[in-house]
């Protein structure tokens, strides 16, 4: 499984676009990437996926670069509520009974703050 | 909005005794997994179940541990002989589709 990079820490001024960065450049063509967050100690949250093209949905953005060695999660209006760790993953997609697990990394701590 | 469940929220044990932690997944879902959060640590992948079998497996999940849909809406995770390392938050996932994997809230096991 392709491995990831991302900053271990970041801040958002509330309102405010947070954008995360995450490097992946052992990836392979029929890995996606996906990201979720971990609230405290909470279970985590899928938040949105993709292969190759530009994806949104209603929590956020995902721009992959079209060499799929890096992307950035975008969260347009940060909130306080979006203060968590986020993590970027890549992943086969489950396909009968292979793929799909989850290799979690440090991830970002995204503070926001009033 | 259907969502997984676990029970326990918290399990205090002793070590060498064995627990077993519960999961209803969301109901469609056919695809289910364990993970596993030392406090501070990273989320660990544990196993992942489908079609009633094991499908992958980490180093983690030894011979101590096992898995079970005893009912086709359950699914647990048992730990035979607990030891003071297993102390972790435990998370059970689902998934319909190929893509998203849909978490519980987690049990907390503490080993004594």
């Amino acid at each position: 499984d392709a491995k990831t990079t991302q900053p271990p820490s970041m801040d958002c001024a509330e309102g405010r676009a947070a954008n995360l960065p995450c490097n992946h450049s052992t990836i392979s063509g029929n890995e996606y990437v996906y990201w979720y967050r971990q609230i405290h100690s909470q279970g985590p949250q899928y938040i949105i996926h993709g292969l190759k093209n530009n994806e949104t949905n209603e929590m956020a953005s995902l721009i992959i670069t079209e060499d799929r060695k890096s992307s950035t999660l975008i969260l347009p209006h940060a909130t306080l509520r979006d203060t968590a760790v986020y993590y970027c993953i890549v992943s086969r997609p489950r396909f009968y009974n292979q793929g799909g697990k989850l290799i979690f990394g440090q991830g970002t701590e995204l503070s926001v703050k009033p | 909005e259907p969502e997984v469940t676990q029970t326990p929220s918290h399990q205090v044990t002793q070590m060498g005794q064995e627990v077993i932690l519960r999961c209803v997944p969301i109901s469609n879902h056919l695809y289910f997994y364990w993970y596993r959060q030392i406090l501070g640590q990273k989320v660990e992948f544990l196993v992942s179940f489908y079609n009633n079998e094991i499908s992958e497996k980490s180093e983690i999940f030894d011979d101590q541990f096992s898995v079970e849909r005893p009912d086709g809406s359950n699914f647990t995770l048992k730990i035979r002989s607990t030891k003071l390392e297993d102390s972790a938050m435990y998370f059970c996932a689902s998934g319909d589709t190929t893509y998203e994997q849909y978490f519980g809230p987690g049990t907390r096991l503490t080993v004594t």
